[in-house]
Formats: structure tokens, C-alpha cells, sequence
């Protein structure tokens, strides 16, 4: 089974800056990679997803990159707000169907 | 917007009891899914169903666990005898497709097993 890691519990950012949060995989290398959103007490909310064969994915203010050397994505907010504070969830369909491998997830506040 | 929904948003119950989580998924969706989280956790797969049939199920989707179709509109998960360690949130979620996988939430039910 595929093991996705989100290395940081916890990223504190300033308003206006860039939060940039990180995803490894550890097994074979996905098809693809999707990013979501959990506001406490929550589902998740679809955010952005990447494609083995895409290096970079962006929408507005977010961006996500693939890096299969790395086994890493990264999720970048740009311009950073308040309401973005949350938690984003790094996730791998594996081999199958609709079965999804969530990261931990970093838990991202921005502050005014 | 189009939306899953869950009920109930909470429920209580005794360790041993059955309990039924209801759902109704986004309405041209074929595949529905399960999915569970424990409090400070990671979100885990449980099981998914398309046509009428289950695709995949994990490892916790033990015995205990049921799913069903029984018309239209509404999918359930069912936990025949629960035990303390069932409490958690539970997440129903649907697409429209098997390819991208992109699923779309609902706001999940949480149980608490006393």
C-alpha cells in the first residue's frame, strides 16, 4: 500500500506571505496526486490535483508541483489570508478505485 | 451547488448496539464511498460500491460493517455491535468518475460509542 507523508503538523505564516507544505510518498510513485481541504469538524474539500507526467498545477492562488525524482509534491498558497487557515490533506488513489491515502495533514494558520 | 449529506450529524450510543449512518450523494454520481477518522488522525478508506456491489473494502471493514443502496438516492453504513474504538467521524463521499478519483464530501457523522 502507498504511505503518504506530510512531515509538518503545523506551519504559522504570516498574511500576505507564501505557505508552502510538502507531501512524500514513500512507495511507488502515483498516478496522481490530489490536495484537500478539512476545516475542523468537517469533510474534506477538493482542492487542486497533479498528474505523474505534470510538474506544475496551479489555480488562483494555489499551485501544486510533482517532483518524481523527490517522490514530493508540494502545495503552495500564495498571497496567504486568514481564511485559508485549515488543514490540507495530501492524498494518493493508489492502485484502485476511489481508495484514497490521506496524509496526516499540516495543520496551516495565517495570521493578520 | 450539488452536495453529500449525512445524517445524523451526531450520535450516541452504547457499546454493542447497531447503528445506521445515512448518506445521499451527489445525485449523478455512480461511486460512493466510505471513509472514517478518528479523532486526531488520519482519514482512512473503508469501503467503496459502485453498481450495486461493493469494489474494495479495507481491512477495518470487518463483519460488523454493511453497506447498502436501498434506493435511489440514499447509501448507509451500518455497525452491527459497536465497539468503543468505532468512535469516530465518518465521512460518506461520492464521484463521477473512477479515474481522477476526485470525491466529493459530505460533512460527516460523528459517533461517539459509550
Amino acid at each position: 500500500s502507498q504511505k503518504i507523508e506530510q512531515n509538518s503538523e503545523a506551519l504559522n505564516i504570516q498574511e500576505g506571505k507564501t505557505a508552502t507544505l510538502t507531501c512524500n510518498y514513500t512507495n511507488y510513485s502515483p498516478a496522481y496526486l490530489q490536495w484537500y481541504r478539512q476545516d475542523p469538524g468537517r469533510g474534506p474539500v477538493f482542492l487542486l490535483l497533479i498528474r505523474e507526467n505534470e510538474k506544475e498545477k496551479r489555480k488562483e492562488r494555489l499551485k501544486v508541483t510533482f517532483d518524481t525524482t523527490l517522490k514530493q509534491s508540494l502545495f503552495h498558497i500564495t498571497a496567504s489570508q486568514p481564511a485559508d487557515s485549515a488543514t490540507y490533506l495530501c492524498a494518493d488513489r493508489g492502485s484502485t478505485l476511489g481508495r484514497l491515502y490521506f496524509g496526516r495533514g499540516t495543520q496551516l494558520t495565517v495570521w493578520p | 451547488e450539488p452536495e453529500v449529506t449525512q445524517t445524523p450529524s451526531h450520535q450516541v450510543t452504547q457499546m454493542g448496539q447497531e447503528v445506521i449512518l445515512r448518506c445521499v450523494p451527489i445525485s449523478n454520481h455512480l461511486y460512493f464511498y466510505w471513509y472514517r477518522q478518528i479523532l486526531g488522525q488520519k482519514v482512512e478508506f473503508l469501503v467503496s460500491f459502485y453498481n450495486n456491489e461493493i469494489s474494495e473494502k479495507s481491512e477495518i471493514f470487518d463483519d460488523q460493517f454493511s453497506v447498502e443502496r436501498p434506493d435511489g438516492s440514499n447509501f448507509t453504513l451500518k455497525i452491527r455491535s459497536t465497539k468503543l474504538e468505532d468512535s469516530a467521524m465518518y465521512f460518506c463521499a461520492s464521484s463521477d468518475t473512477e479515474n481522477t478519483g476526485e470525491l466529493f464530501f459530505g460533512e460527516g457523522s460523528r459517533l461517539t460509542v459509550l
